[in-house]
């Protein structure tokens, strides 16, 4: 079993639509998680880290469950621009070191 | 976010030719930065966590002897892949950390051809 896994997608959604979809990891001593953004070529982005239950900034709202042990990341009022990979990342120990998940691609169409 | 630069931003090399990848801290120090790798369409893959002023300590599966990393100062580690093969070709990206999370330099595409 994979260290993280994500739902590959896509998920196509009309602007303006709510879009979610989740991450699951499975060490149960997993203590941060992340959500990058990357584009196509590029280097991934931080979008929001969640050290608690969850986190939210704008329009995007991460949701930790410990017990189901996943993560959720909420994209309402979804725009062009937030087309794009959204990869997952855990670390479970010390050492910053991040287990990414292979990505959900989103495509958000006019 | 914190500026970290990685360079060359592409390179194009022959098999069997060395490499050379920097990846500079901007505006921070940095003790601890991390190589990645990633294949098309797959995740990023650690390679290795560099660390300033020691050996660098590799994933399983990764040679360290192929990929050779120094941390010789707070703001840059260089990864040279060695003797490059097709296989070898990928987009290379290094992260460091300026606190707890981690900021990605904008990757190197390595082809070797």
């Amino acid at each position: 079993r994979k260290e993280v896994e994500q739902d590959p997608g896509p998920f196509n959604v009309p602007e303006g639509a709510t879009v979610a979809f989740n991450c699951t990891y499975s060490n149960s001593a997993s203590q941060s998680f992340f959500w990058y953004r990357q584009d196509c070529r590029k280097e991934p982005k931080l979008l929001m880290s969640v050290y608690s239950s969850g986190n939210e900034d704008g329009r995007f709202t991460a949701q930790l469950n410990r017990a189901s042990q996943y993560i959720s990341l909420l994209i309402r009022d979804s725009k062009l621009s937030d087309s794009a990979t959204y990869l997952c990342a855990v670390n479970t120990g010390n050492d910053y070191k991040l287990s990414f998940g292979a990505g959900t691609t989103v495509t958000v169409r006019a | 976010g914190a500026v970290v630069s990685q360079h060359p931003s592409w390179v194009i090399c022959k098999s069997g030719t060395s490499v050379k990848i920097e990846c500079r801290s901007l505006d921070f120090q940095a003790t601890t930065m991390f190589w990645y790798r990633q294949f098309p369409k797959q995740s990023l893959m650690l390679m290795a966590t560099s660390n300033e002023g020691s050996k660098a300590t590799y994933e399983q599966g990764v040679e360290k002897d192929k990929f050779l990393i120094n941390h010789a100062s707070l703001t840059l580690s260089t990864l040279t892949v060695t003797s490059a093969h097709p296989e070898d070709s990928s987009f290379y990206i290094c992260s460091a950390l300026p606190g707890n999370e981690q900021f990605f330099g904008p990757g190197t595409r390595l082809t070797v051809l």
